[in-house]
């Protein structure tokens, strides 16, 4: 069935490293896959998309990174902030009955420690 | 734009009360999605439309669920009788399909409380 896992469930590091979190998923089909950020009491906002046309995307200190072959895609920040501290969600579109929605992983909690 | 407007931002209610949550997606926006969030299953999509007309409702968790879509601004979803373990995080999230831009808008979210 349609599932998208995400690993590591927590992630915690000191600022200045870099963090990667990691996706797999299992729909063949899937082509589009974007990154979400969560801070506390808000809604989930994207920050970043890759297409399954490319296989790597970057934008200043985020990145990612997507193996079609093996239905994995990352998700890198470096130089990490107190601010990048969120929970961060995968997520990838499958299609389903003639339309398009995304399943999202469920979540890394990531620290960055001053 | 002032994006996805969700109302109530907090909710308290006893249980076998009726709650009633509601969306304003953006703009011109085709498709709306209501999701619930919770500690032990992360975000679970609930119901979504596409032009105000339900397409998939196989995430609502029990016929005391029901959601609508009255027209282009606006949607509901209704708990009726409420139970604690509706407590969650409830969002509302919206996108254009027409731009290929397949990535959603999520609101602020409503968080339930089911005494």
């Amino acid at each position: 069935g349609e599932n998208v896992e995400q690993h590591p469930s927590t992630l915690s590091v000191q600022e200045g490293d870099s963090a990667v979190i990691k996706c797999t998923y299992s729909d063949s089909a899937s082509n589009y896959f974007p990154w979400y950020k969560q801070e506390l009491g808000k809604g989930p906002q994207l920050i970043i998309d890759i297409r399954s046309n490319v296989g790597e995307k970057k934008d200043q200190r985020i990145a990612v990174t997507l193996n079609k072959t093996a239905k994995h895609f990352s998700l890198h920040i470096t130089e990490t902030q107190p601010e990048d501290s969120a929970v961060y969600f995968c997520a990838a579109r499958v299609y389903s009955g003639g339309y398009n929605k995304l399943i999202f992983g469920a979540g890394t909690r990531l620290a960055v420690h001053p | 734009d002032a994006g996805v407007i969700q109302s109530p931002r907090h909710e308290v209610t006893e249980m076998g009360q009726e709650v009633t949550l509601r969306c304003k997606p953006i703009s011109g926006h085709d498709y709306l999605f209501w999701y619930r969030q919770t500690m032990m299953r992360g975000l679970e999509l609930l119901i979504y439309f596409n032009n105000n007309v339900p397409i998939d409702d196989s995430g609502m968790p029990e016929d005391r669920f029901s959601a609508k879509m009255p027209n282009a601004s606006f949607s509901t979803l209704k708990i009726q009788p409420s139970e604690p373990r509706d407590s969650a995080v409830y969002f509302c999230a919206s996108s254009l399909r027409q731009t290929g831009n397949y990535g959603y808008t999520f609101g602020s979210g409503t968080r339930l409380t089911v005494v």
